[in-house]
């Protein structure tokens, strides 16, 4: 069973501070890796991707890769209360990427 | 990024009526979509992987009878919910792989659809 695991949350952090989001998958082949924001009542966002180990920063965004322990994180510095949504953790699986798994999804909350 | 649309964005039927979604890729081609459905409070759970020119690959669990998908075109995929019942009103949201990179998905906007 090919599995991507996150906290539900809801994980909340005040106005300013930084946002720690942690995904953990199963299959030790997975080569891409993506983090979506989805709004209540609204279609996932697609915030970063990331391939290779190591931190990839966009603005506020930082997505940290460890393919050894098989685990992808998200970083969010002066989050902000639009910031809050739910963080999808997707990662492509299988050895020609055909298999794209999302996780249950981690409720961040930003408090004014 | 790549633009995906649906429509209807918002539908309200009887039931035991058949109800169609598009899924449309804009600005791009689209040689596999893929359908989901979201319950409240609930995560993604991938209905079926709809590959233009062929039959699309249903997930367990997901009755092909049921949820009919087209995908005739590098531009367009469709779900039809056939005999609808208030148990399939959910969020139903379709992306599409994009040609740039195939590993990403771009997501349509969604379409919620209830079933009274």
């Amino acid at each position: 069973q090919k599995e991507v695991e996150q906290n539900s949350g809801p994980l909340s952090v005040p106005e300013g501070a930084i946002a720690s989001l942690n995904c953990t998958y199963s299959d030790r082949g997975s080569q891409s890796f993506f983090w979506y924001r989805q709004y209540s009542g609204k279609s996932p966002e697609l915030i970063m991707s990331i391939y290779s180990n190591g931190d990839k920063e966009d603005g506020r965004f930082t997505a940290q890769l460890n393919k050894a322990s098989q685990y992808v994180s998200l970083l969010i510095r002066d989050s902000q209360p639009s910031d809050s949504a739910t963080y999808l953790c997707a990662v492509n699986m299988g050895n020609y990427g055909q298999n794209f798994v999302f996780g249950p999804g981690t409720r961040l909350s930003v408090l004014p | 990024g790549a633009v995906v649309s649906q429509h209807p964005s918002r539908v309200i039927c009887k039931s035991g009526t058949s109800v169609k979604i598009e899924c449309r890729s804009l600005d791009f081609q689209a040689t596999t979509m893929f359908w989901y459905r979201q319950f409240p409070k609930k995560s993604l759970m991938l209905m079926a992987t709809s590959n233009e020119g062929s039959k699309a690959t249903y997930e367990q669990g997901v009755e092909k009878d049921k949820f009919l998908i087209n995908h005739a075109s590098l531009t367009l995929s469709t779900l039809t919910v056939t005999s609808a019942h208030p148990e399939d009103s959910s969020f139903y949201i379709c992306s599409a792989r994009g040609t740039g990179n195939i590993n990403e998905q771009f997501f349509g906007p969604g379409t919620r659809l209830t079933v009274l």
